[in-house]
């Protein structure tokens, strides 16, 4: 199974502030690789798939980037409705995985 | 609107059986991948299982943890998706979400999901 390493797994920022989070993978995945929020008591809401296309709906200030085992999402400047939690998840093979998540506090 | 509404949660004792619906609207159903995804209080998500569309002969996938013990279903008809449980274990306890996969060569990420259903296993 493909492992998916988030970090931090807590991050504590302002709003305004740019915040990168890196989802690490255990084997190469190429560009399979998407991004989820989560909002406590809520379903996940996807952000990015195929590690950098932005999902329809979804803020320009969130973006992705990476290739094969490494992967960062960005939020270039963070805004009050963006603290939530934070997981990737890889398509390249079965069974599908989540990395641990990422917890962006104020 | 795109709709997924999750039933059939509840509490059961380890051994037990829940047979869980998702039911869809305001998309075409019968396109689309459909899977579960569960999360335990407080952890994070785990992918439980899938079942593909009628082009791929409805052919399923699970994660090691539930292969097995669960079983996803389809009614293209009704436009509902199910899940089998069965054996459950403490471990089982969690939120279950009904989540439609993107179409074409996105298969593998998730666009639609449901609030969720808590099936709580225990003695």
């Amino acid at each position: 199974d493909i492992q998916l390493t988030q970090s931090p797994s807590f991050l504590s920022a302002s709003v305004g502030d740019r915040v990168t989070i890196t989802c690490r993978a255990s084997q190469g995945i190429s560009s399979h690789l998407g991004w989820y929020q989560q909002k406590p008591g809520k379903a996940p809401k996807v952000l990015i798939y195929v590690a950098s296309t932005l999902e329809s709906g979804v803020p320009s200030r969130f973006s992705g980037s990476g290739s094969g085992t490494e992967f960062t999402l960005t939020i270039s400047s963070l805004q009050p409705e963006d603290f939530a939690t934070y997981y990737c998840q890889q398509r390249n093979s079965y069974p599908l995985t989540f990395g641990g998540g990422t917890r962006v506090e104020i | 609107e795109v709709l997924l509404v999750e039933s059939g949660g509840g509490s059961v004792q380890p051994g037990g059986s829940l047979r869980l619906s998702c039911a869809a609207s305001g998309f075409t159903f019968s396109d689309r991948f459909m899977d579960w995804v569960r999360q335990a209080p407080g952890k994070g998500l785990e992918w439980v299982g899938r079942i593909r569309d009628k082009t791929y002969s409805y052919t399923t996938e699970y994660a090691a943890s539930v292969k097995g013990r669960f079983t996803i279903s389809r009614d293209d008809s009704d436009n509902s998706l199910y899940l089998q449980m069965n054996s459950l274990k403490t471990e089982d306890t969690a939120v279950y979400y009904c989540a439609g996969a993107k179409t074409g060569n996105y298969h593998g990420y998730f666009d639609y999901w449901g609030q969720g259903t808590l099936v709580t296993v225990s003695s």
